[in-house]
């Protein structure tokens, strides 16, 4: 299994563009969230899903689109980028069993928006 | 804002030593979990506890809950170089949701 992967690894925007990240899980999981890591903060969740089809806001969602078409992929949208969107992007994947809430992390994708 | 706060943000210890962490939080939580961090990669699962738990071991980690307080620790007995890394705690406050809301972290350096 490759377990969490995302694409790219590293991305410049110029202000105003959009783009998407992408993030894929082959474990199955129904659950999927994307974080953001900014220096000093911690990770901060933008989006998560509990299955295909259904997603919900985290703690900092705007600026930021998902959807969950199948249960593999959760891609990120950046509508207009600007330049506090600099961060590292986590995407994570879990099951929804009970005692298999331990999240798995993608390598996470660093972006720079100037 | 962000559902666990971290104690210390910094720890720096030598090799041998024990390094103990703390965490806070904020509401009522089904369950915590620790994290760790290597410099420039994801995050990898530590440990989870339940909120009907007090404490949890896992070869040299030992985590205790304390819901009453709302605090949590996660002690590394015996450091090693290689433990040298950012530790956090993230919070469910349902159980499966999928959900975490991570702690800013504490870096932990392990000095040889």
């Amino acid at each position: 299994n490759a377990g969490v992967t995302q694409t790219p690894k590293f991305q410049v925007l110029k202000t105003g563009q959009s783009m998407t990240l992408q993030c894929a899980q082959d474990m199955n999981h129904e659950y999927m969230s994307w974080y953001r890591q900014d220096p000093g903060m911690g990770l901060r969740l933008i989006h998560y899903s509990v299955g295909a089809g259904i997603t919900d806001q985290g703690e900092v969602p705007n600026g930021y689109n998902v959807s969950r078409s199948t249960t593999e992929d959760f891609p990120l949208r950046l509508l207009s980028a600007a330049p506090s969107q600099t961060s590292v992007y986590f995407c994570a994947s879990s099951g929804s069993r009970l005692g298999a809430e331990t999240q798995y992390f993608g390598p996470g994708t660093r972006l720079l928006v100037l | 804002s962000q559902q666990g706060e971290e104690d210390p943000q910094a720890l720096s210890i030598q090799e041998g030593e024990n390094a103990t962490m703390n965490c806070s939080y904020k509401t009522s939580i089904n369950n915590l979990q620790w994290y760790r961090q290597n410099s420039g990669r994801g995050l990898v699962h530590l440990i989870l506890i339940r909120s009907n738990e007090r404490e949890k071991h896992s070869g040299r980690l030992r985590v205790t809950l304390d819901t009453s307080k709302k605090s949590s620790s996660l002690l590394i007995t015996a450091s090693r170089a290689a433990d040298t890394a950012s530790y956090f705690c993230a919070t469910a406050r349902s159980s499966n949701t999928g959900k975490l809301i991570f702690g800013q972290g504490t870096t932990l350096q392990v000095k040889p």
